[in-house]
């Protein structure tokens, strides 16, 4: 069964407000990490954070991490248009299985101008 | 420059053909992938290859073969190709940690 959900599907929201999406995992992992995919194009590395850390920033981006809930989120503070995108969370168990990142259903995020 | 580049970027092709996509990286990773992405954007890893050598092989039918000349390389072949096979196929390269992607090449089966 999938690793990561994201939460919620899709979200959408005016230039200036923050975004929150949240992302769920089932096994244990060594890190995780969140990918944003514009329209037609690749995915881009956005942040990761290992199962020891609680928190990691990056400019507008925040990630939080609770192992004991297997979850994480994802915060874009002052949004703006440019950040319209979908947004990955993938897992990486680490050991014999490292790399193999498993990939949430993404949270598609919309933002207005 | 680009660092992850996938050929062809569009593939349309009749049922029953064979057909290969190739991958380059230029980031000296020792680690490639493939993924698959479907209509519903679910991204799901095909295979790994670990300085030539297949590491991950998830369940994937026989029909597609990986191809690592070198380790900046990694070429995926489909043979008998069927209509479930449409879909928009990434490749990746890493070294630790973060994955690079490539732009992607969409494959529509007709």
């Amino acid at each position: 069964s999938q690793q990561g959900e994201e939460d919620p599907q899709a979200l959408s929201i005016q230039e200036g407000e923050n975004a929150t999406m949240n992302c769920s995992y089932k096994t244990s992992i060594n890190n995780l990490q969140w990918y944003r995919q514009n329209s037609g194009r690749g995915l881009v590395h956005l942040i990761l954070i290992r199962s020891n850390e609680r928190e990691k920033h990056s400019g507008r981006l925040r990630v939080t991490l609770d192992t004991s809930k297997k979850s994480s989120s994802l915060l874009i503070t002052a949004s703006r248009a440019a950040d319209t995108a979908s947004y990955f969370c993938a897992t990486d168990r680490g050991g014999g299985s490292q790399g193999n990142l498993i990939f949430g259903k993404g949270t598609k995020l919309s933002v207005k101008p | 420059d680009t660092a992850v580049s996938q050929t062809p970027k569009y593939l349309v092709t009749q049922m029953g053909n064979d057909k290969s996509i190739k991958c380059e990286q230029n980031l000296g990773h020792d680690t490639m992938y493939w993924y698959k992405q479907d209509s519903k954007k679910f991204l799901k890893i095909m295979f790994s290859y670990n300085n030539k050598e297949l590491i991950i092989n998830e369940t994937v039918p026989n029909r597609f073969s990986p191809k690592s000349p070198d380790k900046a390389h990694l070429n995926l072949h489909i043979n008998s190709l069927e209509l479930g096979d449409s879909a928009v196929y990434f490749c990746a390269s890493s070294q630790v940690g973060t994955q690079y992607f490539g732009p992607g090449t969409r494959l529509l089966v007709l």
